[in-house]
């Protein structure tokens, strides 16, 4: 158990919907990282934010936005939903902003849209 | 080009062998991280490096900054070692994580 935690598990939608998956960071840790892995394209880095703040930015669609609120627990909102939108997303922390720190991976959410 | 690119793709070694994974990258980096998803899909970080060599019971992995190269050996593997494993770097200057496409491991009884 890496302490990171997720919710929901599994989520079925439809096209052109909008869902949020959530994350609590490890006790501690103020950075959070969302990251997308798809069958075709494999893991990619979404968005880092640290103490509330957005500190970096990946292959984010802007159909997709993300936050920190003060207690540290990320959302990840995902709208206009399509076919290809479908992945497992993970997020992962770690208590400080450098790129040199281990980063401790949440179960993941697995999202299907139909 | 993938900026990460590992071999081999997929790998299958009989129980006790020796097995090593490669990862090159073209990016200058502050750190590579190696990876483990098992097949119900959660994400274990087993090593963190900038230079040098770490180990971690049977799992070594090293890295040559000036070769822009890694590697993750295992020694006597065991059919729990069967898993994908996935080579990132990240970037100098840079809080993103670049990852390659993964090696999938099967050991075998």
């Amino acid at each position: 158990d890496s302490g990171v935690t997720q919710t929901p598990k599994h989520l079925i939608t439809a096209t052109g919907q909008r869902v949020t998956l959530r994350c609590s960071p490890r006790s501690g840790d103020l950075s959070v990282y969302w990251y997308q892995q798809s069958l075709d394209q494999g893991l990619q880095f979404l968005i880092q934010y640290y103490n509330g703040e957005e500190r970096a930015k990946g292959n984010i669609l802007e159909r997709f936005s993300a936050q920190q609120f003060p207690d540290l627990h990320s959302e990840l909102n995902l709208s206009s939903l399509e076919l290809g939108d479908s992945a497992l997303y993970f997020c992962a922390s770690s208590e400080g902003l450098a790129g040199e720190e281990t980063q401790y991976f949440g179960p993941g959410t697995r999202l299907l849209v139909l | 080009k993938n900026e990460v690119e590992q071999s081999p793709q997929n790998l299958t070694a009989q129980e006790g062998e020796f097995i090593t994974i490669n990862c090159s990258y073209s990016v200058g980096i502050s750190a590579l991280h190696w990876l483990q998803q098992h097949p119900g899909g959660g994400i274990v970080s087993l090593f963190m490096l900038s230079s040098g060599k770490k180990k971690h019971g049977r799992l070594i992995a090293t890295i040559n900054i000036q070769e822009k190269h890694s590697s993750l050996h295992i020694t006597a593997s065991h059919p729990r070692d069967s898993a994908v494993y996935i080579c990132a770097v990240s970037p100098y200057n840079n809080n993103d994580m670049r990852f390659g496409a993964g090696t999938r491991l099967t050991v075998k009884p």
